[in-house]
């Protein structure tokens, strides 16, 4: 198993511009999250999905939209990005929702920056 | 939403037993508390998970009291690369999740 894989790694992008960032995972969990990390801070989570078709908000939704039309797949899109969404993006998975006794696989992380 | 607070940092040397206390408001009633462990540039790794009283495994210990209120990391023996920055994560009364602010470690030889 690959795991929960990110692309890309690293992104430069000016104001303004839309991106998406992919995250997929193959261990068929039916749980997956976007979180973003500031320097020197602690995770925050920006939206998740329960499974396929389901999507909720976490603390710092505003600017980005995630669908899930597949188990495998969550991408994370920037509609508009500004230097405040300069962050360490990453995404996880887990078989269940991790606050019910499970724990979270995470991704290597998109270290994105907004110029 | 739930409020966190850890330690920014804590210094020990290797052999030692090092405790790290997270201290979390409005937790949900049947929420688990979890703790990560992050390498630079690396996503976190699950350590532990528990609802309450204490729980062990091969790596840490976890200690909750009843209130919920705080949970205690404890890890026996650190050695070198237990060096890392500590999280702990908890869900809130809206079933949002919440990591901690982190606690650095640093471990001497």
């Amino acid at each position: 198993n690959a795991g929960v894989t990110q692309t890309p790694k690293f992104q430069v992008l000016k104001t303004g511009q839309s991106m998406t960032l992919q995250c997929a995972q193959d261990m068929n969990h039916e749980y997956m999250s976007w979180y973003r990390q500031d320097p020197g801070m602690g995770l925050r989570l920006i939206h998740y999905s329960v499974g396929a078709g389901i999507t909720d908000q976490g603390e710092v939704p505003n600017g980005y939209n995630v669908s899930r039309s597949t188990t495998e797949d969550f991408p994370l899109r920037l509609l508009s990005a500004a230097p405040s969404q300069t962050s360490v993006y990453f995404c996880a998975s887990s078989l269940r929702d991790p606050m019910e006794s499970d724990e979270q696989y995470f991704g290597p992380g998109t270290r994105l920056t907004v110029t | 939403l739930a409020k966190t607070t850890q330690p920014i940092s804590m210094d020990s040397y290797e052999g030692q037993e090092v405790n790290i206390t997270c201290s979390h408001n409005n937790i949900a009633t049947n929420d688990y508390i979890t703790w990560y462990q992050q390498f630079p540039s690396q996503g976190p790794r699950f350590i532990i998970q528990g609802y309450k009283t204490k729980v062990t495994n091969e790596v840490a210990s976890l200690f909750i009291p009843a209130d919920r209120k705080s949970s205690t990391l404890s890890l026996p023996r650190v050695s070198l690369s237990d060096t890392a920055v500590y999280y702990c994560l908890v869900g809130d009364e809206a079933d949002k999740l919440i990591f901690g602010t982190g606690t650095r470690l640093q471990v001497f030889p």
